[in-house]
């Protein structure tokens, strides 16, 4: 089972700022990796696939980067709203078919 | 536009079956073009990979939950269901239903959720 694992656990940065979230799988995972947001009582929003596409309707303040097994997702201007747990998952083919996983998650909270 | 709505009993006792359901619109659950995904959430921690069905009825699950997991389809009312045996305190979560293009590696979109309480 591939692991990915999120850092820091917990970001604190003020609105305006840029936010640098980093996702690390145990062995790699080419491009599939997805990025998503989830606020309190809602359901997880899909924010980048592929590693580096905005899914739509998402700002382009939000961007994903990476391959292999490091993965960045940098939102570059703080907006309120962006205040929230962001999730990075993958799919694999473990052993004989299709596996998914995420990440512990990063909270990113008002400084 | 393609939606999900999750629902089933919230509470379920010890050692019982916990069993929901996924009512799909917008979109035919026979057509092909999505598989369908369960995925739940603890209270207060992270996500977890539950399992998924395609339209023709082939199944993957959780190597973690595989024993005690079914996911099936009833075409004819368009939804697709979860039933996990033998459940414990440890089963209690928010469940999600979520659809995945057929050969793509994420999940949109995602159902609202339904809370799932084990609990004599």
């Amino acid at each position: 089972e591939i692991v990915l694992t999120q850092s820091p656990a917990t970001l604190s940065l003020s609105p305006g700022e840029r936010a640098t979230l980093s996702c690390r799988a145990s062995q790699s995972v080419s491009s599939y990796l997805a990025w998503y947001q989830q606020k309190p009582g809602q359901a997880p929003r899909l924010l980048i696939y592929d590693a580096s596409n905005r899914a739509t309707g998402i700002p382009a303040r939000f961007s994903g980067s990476g391959s292999g097994t490091d993965f960045t997702l940098t939102i570059s201007s703080l907006e309120p709203e962006d205040f929230a747990v962001y999730y990075c998952q993958q799919r694999s083919n473990w052993p004989l078919w299709p596996m998914y996983t995420f990440g512990q998650g990063t909270k990113l909270e008002i400084k | 536009q393609l939606q999900l709505q999750e629902s089933g009993s919230g509470l379920v006792k010890p050692s019982q079956t916990l069993s929901l359901t996924c009512a799909v619109s917008g979109g035919s659950i026979s057509s092909g073009g999505y598989s369908w995904s369960w995925i739940r959430q603890p209270p207060g921690k992270g996500l977890e990979w539950i399992g998924y069905i395609y339209h023709s009825g082939s199944t993957y699950y959780n190597p973690s939950l595989k024993s005690r997991v079914t996911i099936s389809v009833d075409r004819s009312k368009n939804q697709f269901s979860l039933k996990l045996s033998s459940v414990t305190a440890a089963d209690t979560a928010v469940y999600y239903c979520a659809a995945s293009v057929t050969a793509k590696n994420w999940f949109d979109p995602w159902g609202q959720g339904t809370l799932v309480t084990v609990s004599s």
